[in-house]
Formats: structure tokens, C-alpha cells, sequence
């Protein structure tokens, strides 16, 4: 079973649509790490969510840890196709190991 | 900082034969780790590097492969007898324990070695 769930899997929207993606679990994080991979690429990290019910934005993105620090989101405002890409949302089980979900391949129609 | 490189960057071998791959991390990040992708999937974890410790081994990870990372620099992960299931994107990462409090360090990964397994 995988320790963080992804959804949904794949979306393909309009270049100026808006769009979000959620990264959900039955544990318990002390943080959660978003990053985006593009084709041919490793994983570049967006951001590290840490406290409950934070909210980061990251110029068009924002994201939100949940209340309970079970859960976060990605919200997109204004998709460009730039932000095309496989959204992976990671989280430590223990202090080495960082572990991923299935991810969100996001595709940006011009 | 000359990021985390990984050679080479596509391997196409016969099932059956042996490969290695070669990860030379940030130089002064003393955790390495090897994960594998599968199209459309996110990264799993297969193994992980404390210096030159060789400190878990997932599962995943079968008797035909080996990771080794001598003098805890660059590290190599060996597959032999290769078979078609191996076909994979494998990412080296890497970190920096103590540079921020473990659980939200982030990993610096490489862009990967693509294996195909004919």
C-alpha cells in the first residue's frame, strides 16, 4: 500500500485554467515535500510544508498542509504550459528514508 | 555545486547481461540514495548511504543488485542478469544530514540513468 496517495492521477487542462492536485495519507507527517519532475529530469524540490494549516505560496502556486498534517494540496493559478510536469508529493517515514506518491502528470495545453 | 551527476544517462542491454551505474553526489553531501521509476510513477526507494554505510536495502531491491559506495563519495548500483522487469529510470539522490533537522531535508537528485532490458 503506498504511504501517500496521489490524486488524481493525470490532468490535462487549458493554458490560464486553474487547477489542483492532492497528496493524502492515514499517517501522521512532521512535514511533506512537494517537488516536479519534468521528462528526461529527477525530481527538483518546490517546497517543504511543516506546520499544520500552513499555507506557502510559491508565485502562481500555493500550497496547504493540512489542519491534521495528514494531507496537503497544489493549487495552479493561471496554468501555464511551463507548468507542465509530474507532481510528486514525498514525506521521511523515519529520519532517513523519504518516501514519494505515484504523482500527478500535469499537461498544459497552449 | 556542481549537482548530483549520474552516468550514463541510457543503458540498452540484453537480458541476461550485467550493468552498473555510477552516482557522484554533491560533494560535500555525506547521504546517497538510489531510487528507481517506472513510467508515470513516482520514485521508490531501493537503497540509502550514511557516508559509506550501507544503511537500508528496500525489498525491492533482489539478490542481483548491489550498491556500494567505497570512501562514502560517489557510489555505483550494480544489476546482474538483467531482465526485463529491470527496464526502469534509476535516480541517485543526494543530501545533507545535520543541515536542517532530518525530516524536512530535501533530496537533490540526479537526472537519472534509463535502463532498457531487450
Amino acid at each position: 500500500t503506498q504511504l501517500l496517495e496521489q490524486s488524481p492521477q493525470f490532468l490535462s487542462i487549458q493554458e490560464g485554467e486553474n487547477l489542483t492536485v492532492y497528496c493524502n495519507s492515514s499517517s501522521v507527517f512532521s512535514s511533506l515535500q512537494w517537488y516536479r519532475q519534468e521528462p528526461g529530469e529527477g525530481p527538483v524540490l518546490l517546497v517543504t510544508v511543516v506546520t499544520g494549516g500552513e499555507v506557502k505560496k510559491l508565485k502562481r502556486l500555493t500550497f496547504q498542509f493540512g489542519d491534521a498534517r495528514k494531507d496537503s494540496s497544489l493549487h495552479i493559478t493561471a496554468a501555464q504550459p511551463g507548468d507542465t510536469g509530474l507532481y510528486l508529493c514525498a514525506a521521511y517515514s523515519n529520519d532517513y528514508k523519504l518516501s514519494f506518491g505515484a504523482g500527478t502528470t500535469v499537461t498544459v495545453r497552449a | 555545486d556542481t549537482g548530483v551527476s549520474q552516468n550514463p544517462r541510457h543503458k540498452i542491454t540484453k537480458r541476461g547481461q550485467n550493468v552498473t551505474f555510477r552516482c557522484d553526489p554533491i560533494s560535500e553531501h555525506n547521504r546517497l540514495y538510489w531510487y528507481r521509476q517506472t513510467l508515470g510513477q513516482g520514485p521508490e526507494f531501493l537503497t540509502y548511504f550514511q557516508n559509506e554505510a550501507q544503511l537500508e536495502k528496500s525489498r525491492l531491491l533482489s539478490d542481483r543488485f548491489s550498491a556500494e559506495r567505497p570512501k562514502g563519495s560517489f557510489s555505483t548500483l550494480e544489476i546482474q542478469r538483467t531482465e526485463q522487469g529491470d527496464s526502469a529510470m534509476y535516480l541517485c539522490a543526494s543530501s545533507l544530514a545535520g543541515a536542517a533537522p532530518n525530516r524536512i531535508s530535501p533530496l537533490h537528485f540526479g537526472n537519472g540513468t534509463r535502463l532498457t532490458v531487450t
